[in-house]
């Protein structure tokens, strides 16, 4: 069975970075399918931050593209989020999920880590 | 980057009755998902590529539409389907989601 599991701090100063980890049972992140950071703001609006590719590229929303990064480790088969300098407005739910190989969906998603940006 | 707007925003329905949620795009895109979370939950996948049931997904819901207005039905309310509901598309980077749709059973 395919597994996701964020983990990482749930509380993070402004002007800090944020940094989590995805781990992931079941499923070889370099054998296939994209690997996506998602997250879901107070009051449900969702967005997607980018993906890593099973091949190690990267794909990151224009609208985050100067603080984020996404790496890897795949002789742990993690994949990470980093969010630099993060402001209140970065609170959130932050989500891991594996998106389709041919089709334009998340089919696991983890549990999700509630974040919180707060001095 | 496309803007996807759900309606309506909140709605509730007794068992049995037939719901219809919206999803307008502010440009044209090829396919539509749509996602169900429940409180405390991940999304789940529903629908994939407009009108594809998931697997393991009620055949109760069902999803239709094209260019630019696409629809999640689910043709017999029940308790289990209270929760917010997502459309998302990919047609244009970036990959966006709707504004979500909290659905209630009454």
């Amino acid at each position: 069975e395919i597994q996701l599991q964020e983990s990482g701090p749930g509380l993070v100063k402004p002007s800090q970075s944020l940094s989590l980890t995805c781990s992931v049972t079941g499923y070889t992140i370099t054998s296939g399918y994209d690997w996506s950071w998602i997250r879901k703001f107070p009051g449900n609006k969702m967005e997607w931050m980018g993906y890593i590719s099973n091949s190690g590229s990267t794909n990151y929303n224009p609208s985050l593209k100067i603080r984020i990064s996404i790496t890897r480790d795949t002789s742990k088969n993690q994949f990470f989020l980093q969010l630099n300098s993060v402001t209140t407005e970065d609170t959130a739910t932050y989500y891991c999920a594996r998106f389709g190989y041919s089709e334009d969906y998340f089919d696991y998603w983890g549990q999700g880590v509630m974040v919180t940006v707060s001095s | 980057e496309i803007v996807l707007t759900q309606s309506p925003t909140t709605t509730a329905a007794s068992p049995g009755e037939k719901v219809t949620i919206t999803c307008l795009a502010s440009s044209s895109v090829s396919d539509m998902y749509w996602y169900q979370q429940k409180s405390g939950a991940s999304p789940k996948l529903l629908i994939y590529s407009t009108s594809n049931l998931a697997s393991g997904v009620p055949d109760r819901f069902s999803g239709s539409g094209s260019g630019t207005s696409y629809s999640l039905t689910i043709n017999t309310m029940e308790a289990e389907d209270a929760a917010t509901y997502y459309c998302q598309q990919w047609s244009s980077n970036p990959l966006t989601f709707g504004s979500g749709t909290k659905l209630e059973i009454k």
